[in-house]
C-alpha cells in the first residue's frame, strides 16, 4: 500500500520567515495530494491540495509543489504569522476508486513572535 | 461544518467492554471514513464505506468493525475495548465533485 513520509517532525521559525514541509510517497498511482492544518484540540482542516496534472498551486501565502517523477511534494508558507502555528499533515490518495488517503505523521510548526 | 457530527464527543470505558461510536451526516455523501489519531502516528484509516452496506478495511482495522445501514450513519464498534484503542477518532466524508475529505469534530476515547 501507499507509504507517506513527512519531514521535519518539528519546525520552529521566526515570524515573517518562510516555512517548508516536505513529503514523499511510494505509490506511483497516487494523483491527489492534500495538506491539512490541525490546531490543538480541533479537527484537521484542508488548507490546499494539488492534483498530479499540476506542478504548483498557490493560495495567498501558501503554495504546494509536486514532483511526480521524484514522488515528492512540499508545502511552502511565506511571511509566517503566529496563527500559522499548528500541526500540518500531508497525504496522498491510493489512486483507486475509493479516494482513500494515507497521511504523513505530521509536522508541528511553531512561529515565534 | 458540511453537516457532519460525531457522538459521543468524549467517552471513558473499561477494558473488555463494547463501544460504538457514531458518525452522522446530513448531506447524502456516499463516501465515509473512520480514522484514529495518535501522537507520532498521524491519522490512520480504520475502515471506510463507499455506500450503504458497502464497507472495507483500512490499514489498522484489527479489533474494529463498522456498519452502514443507511446513508447518513456510519458506526464504528470496538467489540472488546483494549487500552491500545485509547485514541482520538475522526470520521470524515468525501465531498461531492472532488477528492476533498472533510473531518468531523472527533471523539476522544479513553480505555482504562
Amino acid at each position: 500500500g501507499e507509504n507517506v513520509e513527512q519531514h521535519p517532525s518539528t519546525l520552529s521559525v521566526q515570524e515573517g520567515d518562510s516555512a517548508v514541509i516536505k513529503c514523499t510517497y511510494s505509490d506511483s498511482a497516487s494523483n491527489y495530494f492534500p495538506w491539512y492544518k490541525q490546531e490543538l484540540g480541533k479537527r484537521p482542516q484542508l488548507i490546499i491540495d494539488i492534483r498530479s496534472n499540476v506542478g504548483e498551486k498557490k493560495d495567498q501565502r501558501i503554495a504546494v509543489t509536486l514532483n511526480k517523477t521524484a514522488k515528492h511534494f512540499s508545502l511552502h508558507i511565506t511571511e509566517t504569522q503566529p496563527e500559522d502555528s499548528a500541526v500540518y499533515f500531508c497525504a496522498a490518495d491510493s489512486g483507486g476508486s475509493n479516494y482513500k488517503l494515507t497521511f504523513g505523521k505530521g509536522t508541528l510548526l511553531t512561529v515565534n513572535p | 461544518d458540511a453537516g457532519i457530527t460525531q457522538s459521543p464527543r468524549h467517552k471513558v470505558t473499561e477494558t473488555g467492554t463494547p463501544v460504538t461510536l457514531r458518525c452522522h451526516q446530513t448531506e447524502n455523501h456516499r463516501y465515509m471514513y473512520w480514522y484514529r489519531q495518535d501522537p507520532g502516528h498521524g491519522l490512520r484509516l480504520i475502515h471506510y464505506s463507499y455506500g450503504v452496506k458497502d464497507t472495507d478495511k483500512g490499514e489498522v482495522s484489527d479489533g474494529y468493525s463498522v456498519s452502514r445501514s443507511k446513508t447518513e450513519d456510519f458506526l464504528l464498534t470496538l467489540e472488546s475495548a483494549t487500552s491500545s484503542q485509547t485514541s482520538v477518532y475522526f470520521c470524515a466524508i468525501k465531498l461531492a465533485g472532488g477528492y476533498e475529505q472533510y473531518f468531523g469534530p472527533g471523539t476522544r476515547l479513553t480505555v482504562t
